[in-house]
């Protein structure tokens, strides 16, 4: 596609609950990352994908964290049992290999609210 | 671990001011250095970047950002800012045993017509 796709843009779950959140990068980008963005606090690395690689999942906050990427393309971000200070904005940028001097590409983001 | 802090928090100037807002890394070995912006309601875009060579870079919209190695620091700058670069700045870093980004908390930018 022309840009990094991130599905949905906005999420409201009540506390307990799972939720997956989508992200579908940029056709031919081998790397995809997923960052949390909370107010004041930046962009918080979580896990990322290059090409066939195990992922790089140091970033990841707890075991309630998990993602995968299937086919080396689309890529789900899963949080179980959400808790309140999950809510944030999660981010997903793809790029065309891991370091390159293209940057990162981002999404526009998910919003999610855990009540 | 490797950090990037951005100095300011929130910076507000009128416009035809001089804008520059301060990077630091910690990291001493080879770095590879980002601007990226957020305007208001929009998804982060990269503004500039820093491989090799020169190392005064520029950007777009008439942003510079210089390196300089001994003082760990990627300061961006633009002479004289307008309206329209009100938004968010984030500054980051990789470095060679990492193979993503590492982001500063970012800087808020506000620029008064």
């Amino acid at each position: 596609g022309a840009g990094v796709s991130q599905s949905p843009s906005n999420k409201v779950t009540e506390k307990g609950k799972d939720v997956e959140l989508r992200c579908d990068p940029i056709s031919g980008h081998t790397a995809l990352y997923w960052y949390r963005q909370s107010l004041g606090q930046g962009l918080e690395f979580l896990i990322y994908f290059q090409g066939n690689s195990a992922p790089d999942k140091s970033g990841l906050p707890s075991d309630r964290f998990s993602a995968e990427r299937t086919g080396g393309s689309v890529s789900t971000l899963t949080i179980q049992r959400t808790q309140q200070e999950d809510s944030a904005v999660y981010l997903c940028a793809s790029s065309r290999r891991s370091g390159t001097d293209y940057g990162y590409t981002f999404g526009s983001g998910t919003r999610l609210t855990v009540v | 671990a490797q950090s990037v802090s951005q100095h300011n928090h929130h910076v507000i100037l009128s416009e035809a001011a001089s804008l520059e807002l301060g990077c630091n890394y910690s990291y001493g070995g080879t770095v590879n250095l980002f601007w990226y912006v957020q305007y208001p309601g929009q998804h982060l875009q990269l503004l500039l970047k820093y491989f090799s060579g020169d190392p005064l870079v520029k950007g777009i919209k008439g942003f510079e950002a210089e390196f300089i190695k001994s003082k760990f620091s990627f300061n961006l700058r633009k002479p004289s800012v307008q309206w329209s670069d009100t938004a968010e700045y984030f500054c980051a870093v990789k470095t060679g045993s990492q193979g993503n980004l590492i982001f500063g908390k970012g800087t808020k930018l506000s620029v008064k017509p």
